[in-house]
């Protein structure tokens, strides 16, 4: 199975601070890669799909980039209802797999 | 709006069955994938089957394959999840989901059934 590595596990910043969020592949998945943002007791929501198309109703401050085995989630001025954990999860093969998580934690 | 209501989660002895149920409604249930995720207290989030919009084609997490089912009424507008030989790993939150067009995303989330695996 396709192995999705998230990086850092844990990202401090402030308030309008700038995120950004590594997700690596064990081999190419082309641009077959989400993003998903979860918050505390809730169900997670898609942000990103097709690794740079973001899904209805996202903010443009939440941006995603990259092909083939490394990609990044990028949140261009942090506001206080982005910290959260973020997943990655690839579509090229099955199982569909997700990374281990990056929390955005205030600093 | 989309909304997705499961339903049938609970307590359950190991090895014993559960059947979780997804009710859909705000989009047209028959043209979409439907997919089960789960996610076990403080942990990340586990793929667990698709079923797609047909309910023709049907794939499965290795960690289930073989103990869970899944199938899908589009007269009903239905999702359901049926877990045998249930073990406490299983022990999770599962979430309904509806795929984005075409793509194995998903794009809506139900609010999640609690599904506790213990002696």
């Amino acid at each position: 199975e396709i192995v999705l590595t998230q990086s850092p596990a844990t990202l401090s910043l402030s308030p309008g601070e700038r995120a950004t969020l590594s997700c690596r592949a064990s081999q190419s998945i082309k641009n077959y890669l989400a993003w998903y943002q979860q918050k505390p007791g809730q169900a997670p929501r898609v942000l990103i799909y097709d690794a740079s198309n973001r899904a209805t109703g996202i903010p443009y401050r939440f941006s995603g980039s990259g092909s083939g085995t490394d990609f990044t989630l990028t949140i261009s001025s942090l506001e206080p209802e982005d910290f959260a954990i973020y997943y990655c999860q690839q579509r090229s093969d099955w199982p569909l797999t997700f990374g281990g998580g990056t929390k955005v934690e205030i600093k | 709006q989309v909304q997705l209501v499961e339903s049938g989660g609970g307590v359950v002895q190991p090895g014993r069955s559960l059947r979780l149920s997804c009710a859909a409604s705000g989009f047209t249930f028959s043209s979409y994938g439907m997919h089960w995720f789960r996610q076990a207290q403080g942990k990340g989030l586990e793929w667990v089957a698709v079923v797609s919009y047909d309910g023709r084609n049907k794939y499965y997490a290795d960690s289930v394959k073989g103990r869970f089912t899944i199938s899908r009424d589009n007269s009903k507008s239905t999702v359901s999840l049926q877990m045998n030989s249930l073990i406490p790993e299983d022990t999770a939150i599962y979430y309904c989901t509806k795929e984005l067009p075409g793509i194995s995303v998903a794009g809506s989330w139900g609010q999640g059934a609690l599904v506790t695996v213990s002696s």
